[in-house]
This record gives structure tokens, sequence and C-alpha cells, in this order.
């Protein structure tokens, strides 16, 4: 069974920007989690999206915002990019909402410079 | 407050050995969760180990144990015989229902095998 998969693996770009990454989860899986882990926080849950609904969210502004489509394939966006939001992105799959074993992708790297 | 701590940033061990990484844990819920993942220079992170709150067996999963001691909150990572291949950032987590279903991470420690 292929694994959680997350394109593009880097990406850099200017501040103001905006991006998207991309979350293809376990074949199966219908839960889909991102977090964003950086050297200062450490890593911080995003949100979680389940049957196409955001079901939790973590303390992020408004510039950073998910959907999942029917396929639980699931984007990430962040607008106005700043520098801060320079850091790993991590998105997980579960077979169950809020479920504990949680299987992580290889992350995408977003440099913002 | 939900908070996870992990109050080793670095530790080594001799190949071989048995290492013990610790965790505590503050959580106002009964009913919640602990994980530990292994994060590898390449970033990915992989699932180690789960601890379920009202587990009354300690979970073991291979050459890890978790060593849960519920009234003193904590859930200790013990690996046995340390192989050079588990050098790598472990990251002692937990998933309660505050404020919705989140994962909470601690800083993580960084394990470092000596051959």
């Amino acid at each position: 069974k292929a694994g959680v998969t997350q394109t593009p693996r880097y990406l850099i770009k200017t501040r103001g920007q905006q991006v998207t990454l991309s979350c293809s989860p376990i074949s199966g899986h219908r839960s889909v989690s991102w977090y964003q882990q950086t050297p200062g926080q450490g890593l911080q849950f995003l949100f979680e999206y389940f049957s196409e609904t955001q079901r939790n969210k973590g303390n992020f502004p408004g510039r950073f915002s998910g959907r999942q489509f029917s396929n639980s394939r699931s984007e990430m966006n962040v607008s106005t990019l700043e520098l801060g939001d320079s850091a790993l992105y991590l998105c997980a799959s579960s077979p169950r909402l809020a479920g504990y074993e949680q299987y992580f992708g290889p992350g995408t790297r977003l440099t913002v410079t | 407050a939900q908070k996870i701590t992990q109050t080793q940033p670095g530790m080594f061990v001799q190949e071989k050995e048995a290492v013990t990484l610790d965790c505590t844990y503050d959580t106002s819920d009964q009913s919640y969760g602990l994980f530990w993942y292994k994060q590898p220079s390449s970033g990915e992170m992989i699932f180690l180990i789960y601890q379920g709150s009202y587990d009354e067996q300690n979970a073991t999963e291979g050459r890890y144990s978790l060593n849960f001691q519920k009234a003193r909150k904590s859930a200790n990572l013990v690996i046995s015989a340390s192989q050079l291949g588990d050098s790598a950032m472990y990251f002692c987590a937990m998933r309660d229902n505050t404020g919705g279903f989140k994962t909470i991470f601690g800083a993580g420690t960084r394990l470092f095998v000596k051959a």
C-alpha cells in the first residue's frame, strides 16, 4: 500500500505570495491532518479534515486554509506569505476521524524569502 | 491546559544498550492517547507506539516500550538494544478532546547512538 505523498517536496516563495501544498493520504484513509514544524515553535497542529469537512483547527491566522476533496486528497493554502511561514509542512492521514494512529508524509519544505 | 514536556534535548547511548526518553504530559481529560514518533534527518515522522489512557498494560512494539505512569503523568519511551539507525529526533505527543481532538507534540529529544 502506498504511503502518504506530499507535493511539492521543496518550495521557495517570496513574501506576499501565496502557496498551495498538496497531500494524498493512504488509500482508504479519510482523515488528513496538517502540521507546521519550525525550529522555534516545534510541531504545531494546523487543521484536520474528514469527509471533506474541517473538523478541528489549531491556532493559526486565517491566512492558513485548507480543503479536502471527495477522494480524500487535501490541499493547504497559505496566502500573503510571511518570512515566519518558512517551515516543514507535514500532513498525516488516518483511517478515521481523531484516529490515534497517524501516518505522516515526507513533508513539504517551504522557504519564504 | 494541554502540555507535553520533554526535558532531554539530547541523549547519547551506546549501541546495543537500552535508553529511556522522558515525557510528561498534562491534560484535564480522562480520555486521551499518548504517542511516540521518530523523525530521522529525512524529515518524515514515523509512528512508533501508542498508549491509551485506559490501557492497563504498558504498550510494546518490538524494541519499543512505553512506560506509562498515569498518576505521575509520564509516558517514557524505552528503546532496548539500541541500533545506529535509531539516531533521530523522538517526539512525544498527546491527543485528547480539549477544544476538539488535536495532537500536540513535545519539543523532542535528539538521540545519538554511538558505535
